[in-house]
């Protein structure tokens, strides 16, 4: 059974960076592609990104100045960073398996998120 | 960018019925859509996949149909746990992968 589970700060603050883990289980993590995936208060699904453990990486263009999605192999495990954060990057970030393709990627199955609120 | 409109908003229906829940596309993503159900304080669950193809372990009454710009979520003889929020996700043309905003399903 493949399991993700996200961790980091649960507050971040205004212009600051923000960094959240994913910790896979039941997978090695050198088998798919990886996505990041956010949901503002009362709002729907946001992507953020995608990475393949080569490195590959495919970021949300209205993000991409700000985001990095990278790999930790040993470790079992994916990061996101998100720097010069605003109120507006408040919300519960998942992080989540690709599947299907390089090229058609849908997503199974998602962590269960961490909620993040930007504040000073 | 590709703008999915998920309809309508809220849809009410009683325990038994059917549910019918739409995906329309800004543009043509051929059958490269998915869907996924969110419960309260859950993460999101994929159902469905290349438009009509159920995911791992999902039950036969759920069923999704389309191509192009239009796709149906069916849902038949609903059961209490069907009630959620669902959201369909397009795949073909990205970056951006976009998703709905959500068709939120009520008990009637």
């Amino acid at each position: 059974q493949v399991l993700l589970q996200e961790s980091g700060p649960g507050v971040v603050k205004p212009s600051e960076t923000l960094s959240l883990i994913c910790t896979v289980s039941g997978v090695s993590i050198t088998d798919k592609y990886w996505g990041w995936i956010r949901q503002g208060p009362g709002k729907g699904l946001e992507w953020i990104g995608n990475v393949f453990y080569g490195g590959i990486t495919k970021y949300n263009p209205s993000l991409k100045s700000r985001v990095t999605i990278s790999v930790d192999s040993p470790k079992n495990q994916f990061s996101l960073t998100l720097t010069s954060v605003t109120a507006a990057d408040t919300a519960v970030y998942y992080c989540a398996r690709v599947l299907g393709t390089t090229l058609y990627p849908w997503f199974g199955p998602w962590g269960q998120g961490t909620l993040v609120s930007v504040s000073s | 960018e590709v703008e999915l409109t998920q309809s309508p908003a809220t849809l009410s229906v009683s325990p038994g019925e059917t549910a019918t829940l739409s995906c329309r596309a800004s543009q043509s993503v051929t059958s490269n859509l998915a869907w996924y159900q969110q419960k309260p304080g859950q993460a999101p669950r994929l159902l469905i996949y290349s438009a009509s193809t159920r995911a791992t372990g999902i039950p036969a009454r759920f069923s999704g149909s389309g191509s192009g710009t239009e796709f149906t979520l069916t849902i038949s003889s609903l059961r209490s746990e069907d009630f959620a929020i669902y959201f369909c996700q397009q795949y073909n043309n990205w970056p951006p992968i976009t998703f709905g905003q959500g068709t939120r399903l009520e008990i009637k």
